[in-house]
């Protein structure tokens, strides 16, 4: 049973406007969430984070919303540039049970020119 | 430059042979983990380790078998590689009650023929 759920396999976005890249979740001990960039052969990095006690979280480009009470969260990146091409990564952290993120499957965001 | 280096990128190897994949870090975090990644589908957690001499089996099962003498050192080993052993296989740590992200290495491609 998948924890986090990423439903877009990719999305296709033209250079300069927002990309938003959606997550929903279902356990409720998740403690916080954050996002990872993947390049092929490549490992993840991390992109951003937020807390479950939070709304929103802002980083330059990247901002990271959170509704708890839909157990949604998404990325938005505004505005996007054509080095965003890769796969987009949510995942979850709990605080109880084996110590570790749960990830979803990602999504490929294509940034057109 | 990355902290975290695992060895090597890509293996080919030949079905029944012992495999030890490397994976060190020199940014002296306490906890370290191995991700196990199939194409197009979610990072699932294999093995972690809290500290040296600390090992404790993650989320899904795997055959293979981890070590922690070193707190820079972490490495996975398969006694006897099968073709179901074919994957990514990731490399993270992170400092204890940090959550700034796990630091990931570049994975290593596991082939078994």
């Amino acid at each position: 049973d998948q924890q986090v759920k990423q439903n877009s396999p990719s999305l296709s976005v033209q250079e300069g406007r927002i990309s938003i890249l959606n997550c929903d979740y279902t356990n409720s001990m998740f403690d916080y969430f954050l996002w990872y960039k993947k390049y092929p052969a490549e490992g993840p990095t991390f992109l951003i984070s937020i807390s479950s006690i939070k709304d929103k979280n802002e980083d330059g480009r990247f901002t990271v919303f959170l509704n708890k009470s839909a157990k949604h969260l998404s990325l938005h990146i505004v505005p996007s540039q054509p080095g965003d091409s890769a796969v987009y990564f949510c995942a979850a952290h709990s605080g109880g049970g084996a110590d570790g993120l749960t990830f979803g499957k990602g999504t490929h965001l294509i940034i057109q020119p | 430059e990355a902290d975290i280096y695992q060895t090597p990128r890509y293996l080919v190897i030949g079905t029944g042979k012992k495999i030890t994949l490397e994976c060190s870090q020199t940014m002296g975090h306490d906890k370290m983990y191995w991700y196990q990644q199939d194409p197009g589908m979610e990072l699932h957690l294999i093995h972690y380790s809290y500290g040296v001499n600390s090992t404790e089996k993650g989320d899904l099962s795997s055959e293979s078998t981890v070590s922690r003498i070193r707190t820079e050192h972490f490495p996975l080993t398969l006694e006897s590689a099968r073709p179901s052993h074919t994957s990514q296989y990731l490399c993270a740590s992170r400092k204890s009650g940090s959550r700034d992200g796990y630091t990931f290495g570049s994975g290593t491609r596991l082939t078994v023929v």
